[in-house]
């Protein structure tokens, strides 16, 4: 168990719809990762938050968009959502800010859209 | 930009020693990790590789050499729990906080 806890595990839902993911970090942990994750492209960053404050961002696409919370929880947002968003969601969460400490990962959101 | 190489599927035999290697192209370079990964879970953290040479941390070792551009993972003592995909993720510093992940190697541990 990492300490990442993420909600849902599972969310199954139609094309063109929205739907948010969640994410709890580790404690005392401040930097908060999201990726993607499909059978033919691995493991894709999709955006860091660090203390509330976004930090960097990968391919994320427009249509979706993310925040940190005070407490340090983080949501995904996907909106209208077609076929290829079917992917697992992971979160991860590091002690600092920089890509040099070791990320902690959620168990992961698997998303399918039909 | 960043290009990261890593063969796409191993097959190693229970007890034995294999080697997945990892090749990087990359404008900057802070560090390497190494992360294993069970289908369907989330992966874990195996070693962080700065400095050129070989951290050994039990069965695992990683190595790096950072003027080639080459990092290797070694198991040691394959067990079939083992068995899983490894995946190789650059820090390049210089202002990105991010790290890049490879697609990653599956390794099939047989009996």
């Amino acid at each position: 168990d990492s300490g990442v806890t993420q909600t849902p595990k599972h969310l199954i839902t139609a094309t063109g719809q929205r739907v948010t993911l969640r994410c709890s970090p580790r404690s005392g942990d401040l930097s908060v990762y999201w990726y993607q994750q499909s059978l033919d492209q691995g493991l894709q960053f999709l955006i860091q938050y660090y203390n509330g404050e976004e930090r960097a961002k990968g391919n994320i696409l427009e249509r979706f968009s993310a925040q940190q919370f005070p407490d340090l929880h983080s949501e995904l947002n996907l909106s209208s959502l077609e076929l290829g968003d079917s992917a697992l969601y992971f979160c991860a969460s590091s002690v600092g800010e920089g890509g040099g400490y070791e990320q902690y990962f959620g168990p992961g959101t698997r998303l399918t859209v039909t | 930009g960043q290009n990261i190489d890593q063969p796409t599927e191993m097959t190693a035999t229970e007890g034995a020693i294999v080697q997945i290697n990892c090749t990087y192209q990359t404008s900057g370079f802070n560090g390497l990790f190494w992360y294993q990964q069970h289908a369907g879970e989330a992966p874990t953290f195996l070693s962080y590789n700065v400095l050129d040479g070989l951290e050994e941390k039990g069965r695992f070792s990683s190595f790096l050499s950072r003027s080639k551009g080459y990092s290797y993972l070694l198991l040691k003592e394959l067990q079939m729990k083992d068995s899983a995909s490894y995946l190789c993720a650059i820090y390049s510093g210089a202002g990105s906080y991010q790290l890049t992940f490879g697609k990653g190697t599956k390794l099939s541990v047989i009996p």
